[in-house]
């Protein structure tokens, strides 16, 4: 398993202004993605964060509006840009310890409100 | 694009009685995941199928993938209040990466 932690966990932000969410693992491991949650929703892909290299982005997400960092093997931050309060909702990092399709273990997730 | 749906999308059943919530993709899978999200929290993995017609059990959760890899399916036996939360399946999409279904909300009434 992995132990993930996330930064900050609740923030209520303005419109216009931009929010850096951190997530730090316990352990090197091979992927971390980024997830966004809304209110009794699914869990949507934003991205996936690579080591050393740019962020792969799902349909509907641009680097513009959610850049990613992943400096290393246990740590990525995901910057929510120029908010808007359609941005409100739960954003998630996961990880997973191997290659190709394998078990993701969740972090604590980060509730944002912007007014 | 692929799809991966679950019915119903919400169940409240007294405690003590079955539930099953049924997933279905509109691709066939090489495995299936299922995670559950207790109500404030995040999704945790409960287990992985990747066998045609594989049946695992977990205590009173029983998880099976259907024959055609396109379907799954998890039944709680006599459920408890411990069992609330939402219940999601999980089938990959590509070499690496998961497409959630649309999960099911899961309550239990004392």
């Amino acid at each position: 398993s992995a132990v993930i932690s996330q930064k900050p966990s609740r923030d209520i932000c303005q419109r216009g202004t931009s929010l850096t969410i951190q997530c730090q693992v316990d352990s090197q491991v091979t992927m971390m993605f980024w997830y966004r949650q809304q209110p009794g929703q699914s869990l949507t892909l934003i991205a996936t964060a690579n080591q050393g290299s740019e962020a792969t982005y799902e349909s509907g997400f641009v680097i513009d509006k959610f850049p990613i960092s992943r400096p290393n093997l246990t740590f990525s931050t995901l910057t929510v840009s120029n908010m808007s309060p359609e941005d409100s909702s739960i954003y998630l990092c996961s990880v997973a310890k191997g290659v190709g399709t394998d078990t993701q273990y969740f972090g604590p997730g980060t509730r944002l409100t912007v007014l | 694009g692929q799809q991966v749906m679950q019915i119903p999308q919400y169940q409240h059943v007294q405690e003590g009685e079955d539930f099953t919530t049924y997933c279905n993709s509109s691709t066939t899978l090489s495995n299936i995941q299922w995670y559950k999200q207790r109500p404030g929290g995040h999704p945790v993995f409960l287990i992985q199928l990747v066998k045609s017609g594989e049946v695992k059990k977990q205590k009173r959760l029983t998880f099976q993938f259907g024959e055609a890899k396109k379907n799954s399916s998890l039944h709680i036996t006599a459920t408890q209040t411990t069992d609330v939360g939402t219940y999601f399946c999980a089938g990959p999409s590509g070499t690496y990466k998961y497409i959630f279904g649309t999960g099911t909300r899961l309550k239990v009434l004392a």
